[in-house]
């Protein structure tokens, strides 16, 4: 298995620019995480989704912040207007069933909004 | 909520001995430990799934105390390929998995 993969690896953009980020989970895994990563916050839970329906979006910091899972193979992270505080580092991550399994990270989207 | 790790860093030579401790102010359901490398994304080591708990992995081992909402990482004979930052990952009896402040462990030659 390819493992849980991300695109892109590194976006910069402007601010007030839309940007989205794609993940693939593995296949087979129920549930589906995005995580946010700063120095300051750390990683910071967003949303995640179980057979693609958002269980718990919480942590999403605005409304400027939206996810979607269409079907069992991919998801979207959507952030519009992005501004300079969205810069970090954002982690898809998929698991086989609640916590009974650990969580596969992707290699992560390095989001750097100027 | 976040669980807090103890120490916040560490540096040892190769081969020595080490535990990171990682306590919750909430009862836990289960405890996973995660190692990240510097750029890199956080690897699942192990989950603790029972209180008084303890597997292992090569060589690190965890122990889970469920009464004192606490786990501890045991890394011994460490190897430089032990470098990175550990993460306690508190899970409270639902889905979601809320990482602690992390432990930046340092392994010199």
């Amino acid at each position: 298995d390819a493992g849980v993969i991300q695109s892109p690896r590194h976006e910069v953009t402007e601010m007030g620019q839309e940007v989205t980020l794609r993940c693939k989970p593995i296949s087979g895994h129920d549930y589906l995480f995005w995580y946010r990563q700063t120095m300051m916050r750390g990683l910071e839970l967003l949303i995640y989704f179980n057979n693609n329906v958002p269980i718990d979006d919480s942590g999403m910091p605005e409304d400027r912040f939206s996810a979607k899972m269409p079907n069992a193979s991919f998801s979207t992270l959507k952030i519009q207007p992005s501004e300079p505080r969205d810069s970090a580092v954002y982690f898809c991550a998929s698991s086989q069933d609640r916590a009974w399994y650990g969580y596969t990270f992707g290699s992560g989207t390095r989001l750097t909004v100027v | 909520q976040q669980p807090v790790q103890s120490p916040q860093a560490v540096i040892l030579r190769e081969g020595e001995d080490a535990v990171i401790n990682c306590s919750s102010s909430k009862a836990l359901y289960s405890v996973h430990w995660y190692r990240q490398k510097h750029g890199e994304a956080p690897v699942f080591l192990m989950i603790l799934l029972k209180g008084g708990e303890q597997k292992g992995h090569e060589k690190i081992s965890a122990s889970f105390n469920e009464k004192k909402q606490q786990s501890s990482l045991y890394l011994t004979a460490s190897q430089l390929s032990y470098s990175g930052t550990y993460f306690c990952v508190s899970n409270f009896g639902n889905e979601k998995l809320t990482f602690g402040t992390g432990t930046r462990l340092t392994i010199i030659p």
